[in-house]
């Protein structure tokens, strides 16, 4: 089983939807968790960090879901610029060194 | 967060040689890691970079092959030894700062012949 799993997509939604990416990871010792955006050909963006308690950041949300082993991303209000790849990230072996999921393709249309 | 410069920005090698690949941290940090992302695939943990101290390297991943200096805590480099058209890939430095965020340089895409 892989590290940290990603439903690849791609996602086609239009502006104004919302969407929402789910990702699992498998080692539950794992403590510290993120999003991460990387449009074509440039390097990952944080997003944001993921709390236990969820977290939002404008049209963004980040949810946490220890017992189930899943970290949850919602975009509400969909907009052109959203569209990129959406990695998740989990902390490896309880370092500071991140396990990457493969990513989530979102194109956003009008 | 954290700037970070990465030189070269690209390259295309013969196999058979070697790349260094420089990187640079605006602001000191205690953690640097290097990254690699083949086409289509998602970033691959090669090493941590320790400062003063040997390398810590990923499952598959030997000294040998991606010798790493970190001579301080601002700057580390990755060679690419005896390369061959595997090697193709994109080598990302990145920093974690105190924030507990981590933060990537642009990349340096390498291309072996």
């Amino acid at each position: 089983r892989k590290e940290v799993e990603q439903d690849p997509g791609p996602f086609n939604v239009p502006e104004g939807a919302t969407v929402a990416f789910n990702c699992t990871y498998s080692n539950s010792a794992s403590q510290s968790f993120f999003w991460y955006r990387q449009d074509c050909r440039k390097e990952p963006k944080l997003l944001m960090s993921v709390y236990s308690s969820g977290n939002e950041d404008g049209r963004f949300t980040a949810q946490l879901n220890r017992a189930s082993q899943y970290i949850s991303l919602l975009i509400r209000d969909s907009k052109l610029s959203d569209s990129a790849t959406y990695l998740c990230a989990v902390n490896a072996n309880s370092g500071y060194a991140l396990n990457f999921g493969k990513g989530t393709s979102l194109l956003v249309t009008p | 967060s954290a700037v970070i410069s990465q030189k070269p920005s690209r390259d295309i090698c013969q196999r058979g040689t070697s790349l260094t690949i420089q990187c640079q941290v605006d602001s000191q940090v205690t953690m640097m890691f290097w990254y690699r992302q083949q086409p289509g695939q998602s970033l691959t943990l090669i090493a941590t970079a320790n400062q003063g101290s040997e390398a810590t390297y990923e499952s598959g991943f030997v000294i040998d092959k991606f010798p790493i200096s970190r001579p301080n805590l601002t700057f580390s480099t990755l060679t690419v030894s005896n390369m061959s058209p595997e090697d193709s890939s994109i080598y990302l430095c990145s920093a974690w700062t105190g924030a507990n965020e981590q933060f990537f340089g642009p990349g340096t895409r390498l291309t072996v012949l």
